[in-house]
């Protein structure tokens, strides 16, 4: 298995550009979000799904957009892209145990590190 | 805004020697999950404790949580070279969200 696969690895951007950050899963996870990581920092969450066809805002959705159109995949859009979003970039999905209501940890993807200039 | 804070910010230790690290965060949860993560990598999910449970192990970590003071410690026993890293505490299911809320981060340094 894959496991968590963000592309691209590396990206610079001008002002002002838009560009979606891909992320998919083969392991049929229900549960999947964005989170940025800034130097020195811990993570933090910009949009999340609990499921296709449903997504929800985290702390730091502003000039950020997401679509959750198949369990596999949820791809993070930025509108018009400003140097704040300088930034790295990491997808996570999970689940809950079926029948259980016990829940995996979360796998990460490798990363998208975006410049903005 | 980050969960909490986690204490050390920087840890430095020799091969060998336990290390500690601590997490408070300021909601209820699901539960409470530490992850490593190596310079420039992405995450890996160590341990998940969840709300009813005091502690938990696995290999040469233990977790503890204290619900009534929103706390967790990490203990990592006989540590190695290869145990350098930044580690992070995050909670799940804070406030019915499935997505984590991630802390601060200690960085561990192992001295061979």
């Amino acid at each position: 298995n894959a496991g968590v696969t963000q592309t691209p690895k590396f990206q610079v951007l001008k002002t002002g550009q838009s560009m979606t950050l891909q992320c998919a899963q083969d392991m049929n996870h229900e549960y999947m979000s964005w989170y940025r990581q800034d130097p020195g920092m811990g993570l933090r969450l910009i949009h999340y799904s609990v499921g296709a066809g449903i997504t929800d805002q985290g702390e730091v959705p502003n000039g950020y957009n997401v679509s959750r159109s198949t369990t596999e995949d949820f791809p993070l859009r930025l509108l018009s892209a400003a140097p704040s979003q300088t930034s790295v970039y990491f997808c996570a999905s999970s689940s809950t145990r079926p029948g259980t209501g016990v829940d995996y940890g979360y796998t990460f993807g490798s990363g998208t590190r975006l410049t903005v200039v | 805004s980050q969960q909490g804070e986690e204490d050390p910010q920087a840890l430095s230790i020799q091969e060998g020697e336990n290390a500690t690290m601590n997490c408070s965060y300021k909601t209820s949860i699901n539960n409470l999950q530490w992850y490593r993560q190596n310079s420039g990598r992405g995450l890996v999910h160590l341990i998940l404790i969840r709300s009813n449970e005091r502690e938990k192990h696995s290999g040469r970590l233990r977790v503890t949580l204290d619900t009534s003071k929103k706390s967790s410690s990490l203990l990592i026993t006989a540590s190695r070279a290869a145990d350098t890293a930044s580690y992070f505490c995050a909670t799940d299911g804070t406030t019915g969200r499935r997505a984590l809320t991630f802390g601060s981060g200690t960085r561990l340094q192992v001295q061979p």
